[in-house]
């Protein structure tokens, strides 16, 4: 079975602008969840998705969003970019939601603001 | 806040020994899960364990829970060079995400 595959690898944008992420899960696997790691604060929950439904939600302000579609793949936006939002986008996939069962990351999207 | 705190934050060996790394939490859980996250890369699955487990073994891996001490460890023993990486486990709070702790980064020396 093919991995967790994150597009694109690593992205480099200004303040202000807007990005978007893209995450295709492993086969079969309908949670996708997001987390943002970074040196200082770690790897942060961002949101999860399980069956197109927004499952679970970290302390992110609203810029951060996401969605994932019928097919279980899963992209999130971040609108206004700021400096702080720099870090490694992790994608995780697993067979059901909420902590329950290994999470299969992808190789993450990182992202540097300028 | 941090729901798992791994203890201690960077370990250095010699190939050959045992390298133990603790992780402490703060409510109760469904289950605890450890990875591993080699540098610029994503986290790998290593070991789940529930909270009705006391231990759980993965080839050189040996994972032990201790619910009335809200703590697991997490055992490698044997330590190879390719086992440097950054590990951390991560526990399922009562709203159902799963919260990674700072974790450990072990370095093993050949």
């Amino acid at each position: 079975k093919a991995g967790v595959t994150q597009t694109p690898r690593y992205l480099i944008k200004t303040r202000g602008q807007q990005v978007t992420l893209s995450c295709s899960p492993i086969s079969g696997h309908r949670s996708v969840s997001w987390y943002q790691q970074t040196p200082g604060q770690g790897l942060q929950f961002l949101f999860e998705y399980f069956s197109e439904t927004q499952r679970n939600k970290g302390n992110f302000p609203g810029r951060f969003s996401g969605r994932q579609f019928s097919n279980s793949r899963s992209e999130m936006n971040v609108s206004t970019l700021e400096l702080g939002d720099s870090a490694l986008y992790l994608c995780a996939s697993s067979l059901s939601f909420g902590g329950n069962s290994p999470l299969h990351f992808g190789n993450g999207t990182r992202l540097t603001v300028t | 806040s941090q729901q798992g705190e791994e203890d201690p934050q960077a370990l250095s060996i010699q190939e050959g020994e045992n390298a133990t790394m603790n992780c402490s939490y703060k409510t109760s859980i469904n289950n605890l899960q450890w990875y591993r996250q080699n540098s610029g890369r994503g986290l790998v699955h290593l070991i789940l364990i529930r909270s009705n487990e006391r231990e759980k073994h993965s080839g050189r891996l040996r994972v032990t829970l201790d619910t009335s001490k809200k703590s697991s460890s997490l055992l490698i023993t044997a330590s190879r060079a390719a086992d440097t990486a950054s590990y951390f486990c991560a526990t399922d709070a009562s709203t159902g995400k799963l919260i990674f702790g700072q974790g450990t980064t072990l370095q093993v020396k050949p």
